[in-house]
């Protein structure tokens, strides 16, 4: 089965600073590539998704960058916040079969 | 939010009882998922149903058994609870039309002692 991986586990950024999180994934059938937002003792909430016909995507502070030849797809927070610090999930799912692989997670802590 | 519930949220049970884990959705979704967190393993997939009475193993099913008798509710069984079992559960919903977005109840925290 799909198989993703995320680096780096846990990034600490000043606000303000941009944060990256990639993701890699093994399945060359996956087209579907959501990133998942959780706070502390809440539930997964979508950010963004992006689809294997699209190289990128923006909406407003987030954007998803996808590298289908390397396998790998990007969440980039710029401008960042207090209010991001989260564990941010990626995932992939294969054509068809709507289960979402997912990643081991990232926390990310903005330092203010 | 969409429309889903999962009950309990907090469970305490002791090893070797069954225990029964319930998701209730209003969004009349067909894909319905059950996923355990655990420190350092991320969301990990239990089992999933794709319409009423159909349902698929995920990548750790061993010990747990579901059911979905009707489109709402999808039930997660631990036939004989086990220490290892003890984690945040949660339900997540899909349309299922072309891979679209998942979403997430609130989450079960289950306790083995």
């Amino acid at each position: 089965g799909e198989n993703v991986e995320q680096h780096p586990s846990t990034l600490s950024v000043q606000e303000g600073d941009s944060a990256v999180i990639k993701c890699t994934y093994s399945d060359s059938a996956s087209n579907y590539f959501p990133w998942y937002k959780q706070e502390l003792g809440k539930r997964p909430q979508l950010i963004i998704d992006i689809r294997s016909n699209v190289g990128e995507k923006k909406d407003q502070r987030i954007a998803v960058t996808l590298n289908k030849t390397a396998k790998h797809f990007s969440l980039h927070i710029t401008e960042t916040q207090p209010e991001d610090s989260a564990v941010y999930f990626c995932a992939a799912s294969v054509y068809g079969n709507n289960r979402l692989a997912f990643g081991k997670g990232n926390q990310v802590v903005v330092i203010p | 939010d969409a429309g889903i519930t999962q009950s309990p949220r907090h469970k305490v049970t002791e090893t070797g009882t069954p225990v029964t884990l319930r998701c209730h959705q209003t969004e009349n979704h067909r894909y319905m998922y059950w996923y355990r967190q655990d420190p350092g393993h991320g969301l990990r997939l239990i089992h999933y149903s794709y319409g009423v009475k159909d349902t698929d193993k995920g990548e750790v099913s061993d010990g747990y058994s579901v059911s979905r008798s009707k489109t709402e509710d999808f039930l997660l069984t631990l036939e004989s609870a086990t220490s290892s079992q003890t984690s945040v559960y949660f339900c997540a919903i899909s349309s299922g039309t072309e891979n679209t977005e998942a979403f997430f109840g609130q989450g079960t925290r289950l306790t083995v002692v």
